[in-house]
């Protein structure tokens, strides 16, 4: 199985700044990679896909990059909205694990 | 509007079953993959199922093998999850949702509402 690890597992960050999340995978070479929101109560919402493809509708500001092991979903100028627990998830092989997810507050 | 809605959550004893559902609405659910997903509280989101457009090829997590089966019925736009020999960590919310490959897009991009199973005697 890949083991998909966060870093870091909660941020706070002021509105504005750039955020970074990361997403390591054990093994192997992953192109399949999304990235979820997911806000108290609700269900996950996909913001990128294909490990830097922008869902439809998401805002601009969201991006995703990376390759091999190691993927990045940056949030440029933090706004309010964007709290919520992220996710990264790989698609290439079964089972299609998550990371452990990383909570993203306002200071 | 594409639409996911599941069905059939509750509360059910450890060593029973329970069959939770997905109605679908708005696309063509007879040609996209679909998958669970759930969330025990305040965890984190765990992949647990997986079935092709035909049913032909059909994937689980370890922890849910051999007691969980996965079934569709694309006449009726619906997905199924029966559950059996339920434990205590099977309680969580259940998330259907739909997988966008047939679209360039191989990610969960559709969504259901979640319903709650909650395994306790």
């Amino acid at each position: 199985d890949i083991q998909l690890t966060q870093s870091p597992s909660f941020l706070s960050a002021s509105v504005g700044d750039r955020v970074t999340i990361t997403c390591r995978a054990s093994q192997g070479s992953c192109s399949y990679v999304a990235w979820y929101q997911q806000k108290p109560g609700k269900a996950p919402k996909l913001l990128i896909y294909g490990v830097s493809t922008l869902q439809s509708a998401v805002p601009s500001r969201f991006s995703g990059s990376g390759s091999g092991t190691e993927f990045t979903l940056t949030i440029n100028s933090l706004q309010p909205e964007d709290i919520a627990t992220y996710y990264c998830q790989q698609l290439d092989i079964y089972p299609r694990t998550f990371g452990q997810g990383t909570k993203v507050d306002i200071k | 509007e594409e639409e996911l809605v599941e069905s059939g959550g509750g509360l059910v004893k450890p060593g029973g079953s329970l069959r939770i559902s997905c109605a679908a609405s708005g696309f063509t659910f007879s040609t996209y993959r679909m998958d669970w997903v759930r969330q025990a509280p305040g965890k984190g989101l765990e992949w647990i199922s997986s079935i092709s457009f035909s049913s032909s090829f059909i994937y689980y997590a370890d922890s849910v093998k051999g007691r969980f089966t996965v079934s569709r019925d694309n006449a009726e736009n619906s997905l199924h999850l029966q559950m059996n020999a339920v434990r205590a960590e099977d309680t969580a919310v259940y998330y259907c949702a739909r997988d966008g490959a047939v679209d360039g897009a191989r990610a969960l991009n559709i969504w259901g509402q979640g319903t709650l199973v909650t395994v306790s005697s």
